[in-house]
């Protein structure tokens, strides 16, 4: 069975550009959580969803970011306007349902200049 | 906001050496996962630990659930390069939904 995808698997953009990350979770799958992963501030909850409704977005450093999930096998993660602190690994994860284990996805290295 | 210390934070030893990694908190948590992740990839659940004082075996790893369900530890037997990792701890909130993640143990297993 495939895992959790995640595209692209690199990104390196220019600050104040828009950088969309993507993400398909397990199939059957009814949570989504977005993470961002840095040396400093280790793995971090950015939001998650059920049944494709965002539930938590408490983790979403500001305003630059959305995140949607139009449909129970897509969703992504959006930066406008990218700018050098956002420089880190972003994973997607999924799990059955809630509170059951997450499986991650290999992640999306972000490099903004 | 639940925090989780792990330590050592960085670990470097020799093939056939046993270590012990920690996971701590002042907290209580309804469940603890821990994850390794090597590089270039996500974490990888490795177990979960539900009820305190609980002990759960994975070949050379043995895991660890403090009574109070506060804090948590991993050993492994004999370590081997292929033990290499990232290894997270993450805790699970009482409602069930969200898990705090612990800053991370690496670990180095030099042949």
């Amino acid at each position: 069975d495939a895992g959790v995808i995640q595209s692209p698997r690199h990104e390196v953009t220019e600050m104040g550009q828009e950088v969309t990350l993507r993400c398909k979770p397990i199939s059957g799958h009814n949570s989504l959580f977005w993470y961002r992963q840095t040396m400093m501030r280790g793995l971090e909850l950015l939001i998650y969803f059920n049944n494709n409704v965002p539930i938590d977005d408490s983790g979403m450093p500001e305003d630059r970011f959305s995140a949607k999930m139009p449909n129970a096998s897509f969703s992504t993660l959006k930066i406008q306007p990218s700018e050098p602190r956002d420089s880190a690994v972003y994973f997607c994860a999924s799990s059955l349902r809630l509170p059951y284990e997450q499986y991650f996805g290999p992640g999306t290295r972000l490099t903004v200049t | 906001t639940q925090l989780l210390e792990q330590s050592p934070q960085f670990l470097s030893i020799q093939e056939g050496e046993n270590l012990t990694v920690y996971c701590n908190s002042s907290s209580v948590f309804s469940s603890l996962q821990w994850y390794r992740q090597e590089p270039g990839e996500g974490p990888v659940l490795l177990v979960t630990v539900v009820t305190g004082g609980e002990v759960k075996k994975l070949k050379r790893l043995t895991f660890q659930f403090g009574d109070a369900r506060k804090d948590s530890s991993l050993h492994i037997t004999a370590a081997q390069p292929g033990d290499t990792g990232l290894y997270l701890c993450a805790g699970r909130n009482n409602a069930g939904n969200m898990l705090t993640f612990g800053g991370g143990t690496r670990l180095m297993v030099k042949p």
